[in-house]
């Protein structure tokens, strides 16, 4: 079943500009990961943060973790037309198989030039 | 880095044959992951693999089989391809890290038609 749901499905920015996309999922996690895809190609990871954590910060991403409103949040500053793509958030749940990501179905970035 | 490949980019089957779509990763990677993606449904998981000659189902299995002779490689078939099976198809491979730390590499897809 699917994990996490990535709000907004889509979202069209201009270059320079700030954008975020949100991550909510179901029950309780071991960490949250997001994953990036460019269009028809397979899907690169960008960060991780665990259950413990609150944000993380990798260049111009920025994830924050809200575990009691079961929610995530990815932030790209000064964006870049090279962002465009889809970015996927990920669980790994507690217990049960720990090396099995659970997928959203992912947002969809478009930064104009 | 971390090299995952697949076969094919494209492939063009028709109704009942048998497709065979290979995976190869160069790190040693313990774990093997088959998905595919359709539009409004995302990743779905088909089959895993954590060691070689062992497998588990994923969230869609049906319709599939897998294949893991070699550590390096994981092989997903399609014993009779059929038209709903026509779809973008990922592998991916992860270490295989305690404590639930994976993070997966992918490879660049298979993307099916099946007419």
């Amino acid at each position: 079943s699917q994990q996490g749901e990535e709000d907004p499905q889509a979202l069209s920015i201009q270059e320079g500009e700030n954008a975020t996309m949100n991550c909510s999922y179901k029950t309780s996690i071991n960490n949250l990961q997001w994953y990036r895809q460019n269009s028809g190609r397979g899907l690169v990871h960008l960060i991780l943060i665990r259950s413990n954590e609150r944000e993380k910060h990798s260049g111009r991403l920025r994830v924050t973790l809200d575990t009691s409103k079961k929610s995530s949040s990815l932030l790209i500053t000064a964006s870049r037309a090279a962002d465009t793509a889809s970015y996927f958030c990920a669980t790994v749940g507690r217990g049960g198989s720990n090396y099995k990501l659970t997928f959203g179905k992912g947002t969809l970035l478009t930064v104009n030039p | 880095d971390v090299k995952v490949t697949q076969s094919s980019r494209y492939l063009v089957k028709r109704t009942g044959e048998k497709v065979f779509l290979e995976c190869v990763q160069d790190m040693d990677h313990e774990n093997m992951f088959w998905y595919r993606q359709d539009p409004g449904l995302g990743l779905r998981l088909i089959y895993f693999s954590y060691d070689v000659k062992m497998k588990e189902k994923g969230d869609i299995p049906e319709g599939y089989s897998v294949s893991r002779e070699k550590k390096e490689r994981f092989s997903l078939i399609l014993e009779s391809a059929s038209t709903n099976q026509t779809s973008m198809y990922l592998c991916a491979s992860s270490l295989g890290l305690a404590g639930g730390l994976e993070t997966q590499y992918f490879g660049p897809g298979t993307r099916l038609l099946v007419l």
